[in-house]
């Protein structure tokens, strides 16, 4: 079975610091790796995903994420956080169905001015 | 129309009371979704349409809660004798079918539900 555990409830770095956002997954078959984000007040919006192309992923608003078999991770990063990335981040990773979507508790992430 | 739609954005009840959210998917979606978010923690999914097959009502948390979907477009999910415990934000999404390929689900803003 699938599972997504993000580590992290809430991040919070400086305005222009590194951002990194853990996510870890479990699957049984090749994945499907999702980061969505949800600003407040708002649905989710899909960042980027990853389906078995090139290992690094480039996403919306500056935002990429590497996938590593090796460590069963699909950590997202940024290098310089803005004010406006302040919102929740979910990792999710395709489940054995065609359909449905096993997702991570989410991720907190607060920009410090 | 251009996105995922839900109404109301709102809905405060008093328990005990029915209530019914709506959920109008982005035209050419076949497949559709509703999950439940509740405060501080992530998606729990409730069920999924997809055309004309029969719905995955796994997610469904008891016999309160039922979703239906009809002409294969607007769904309208309805929870009866409201509980406390009901209180979240109720997502939809929808997608191309995901018989063609890993599809992107794309979400409407939520209907926040106060049970009181």
């Amino acid at each position: 079975a699938q599972s997504v555990t993000q580590l992290g409830s809430h991040v919070s770095v400086s305005e222009g610091a590194l951002v990194l956002l853990r996510c870890n997954y479990s699957s049984s078959v090749p994945p499907y790796l999702f980061w969505y984000v949800q600003y407040p007040n708002q649905g989710l919006q899909l960042l980027l995903k990853y389906t078995s192309a090139a290992t690094l992923v480039k996403g919306i608003n500056g935002f990429e994420a590497e996938f590593k078999k090796s460590e069963t991770s699909f950590h997202l990063t940024k290098p310089s956080a803005h004010m406006s990335d302040a919102a929740e981040y979910f990792c999710a990773v395709k489940g054995s169905g065609n359909y449905q979507l096993i997702w991570g508790a989410g991720t907190k992430l607060i920009i410090k001015p | 129309g251009a996105g995922v739609s839900q109404s109301p954005s709102n809905k405060v009840t008093e328990k005990g009371k029915d209530v019914e959210l709506r959920c109008d998917p982005i035209s050419g979606h076949t497949a559709l979704y509703w999950y439940r978010q509740s405060l501080g923690q992530g998606l729990e999914f409730l069920i999924y349409f997809q055309g004309n097959s029969a719905p995955d009502k796994s997610g469904l948390p008891s016999d309160r809660f039922s979703a239906e979907r009809t002409g294969g477009s607007v769904s309208t999910l309805t929870i009866q004798r409201t509980q406390q415990e009901d209180s979240a934000v109720y997502l939809c999404a929808s997608s191309l079918a995901a018989s063609e390929g890993v599809n992107e689900q794309f979400f409407g803003p939520g209907t926040r539900l106060t049970v009181l």
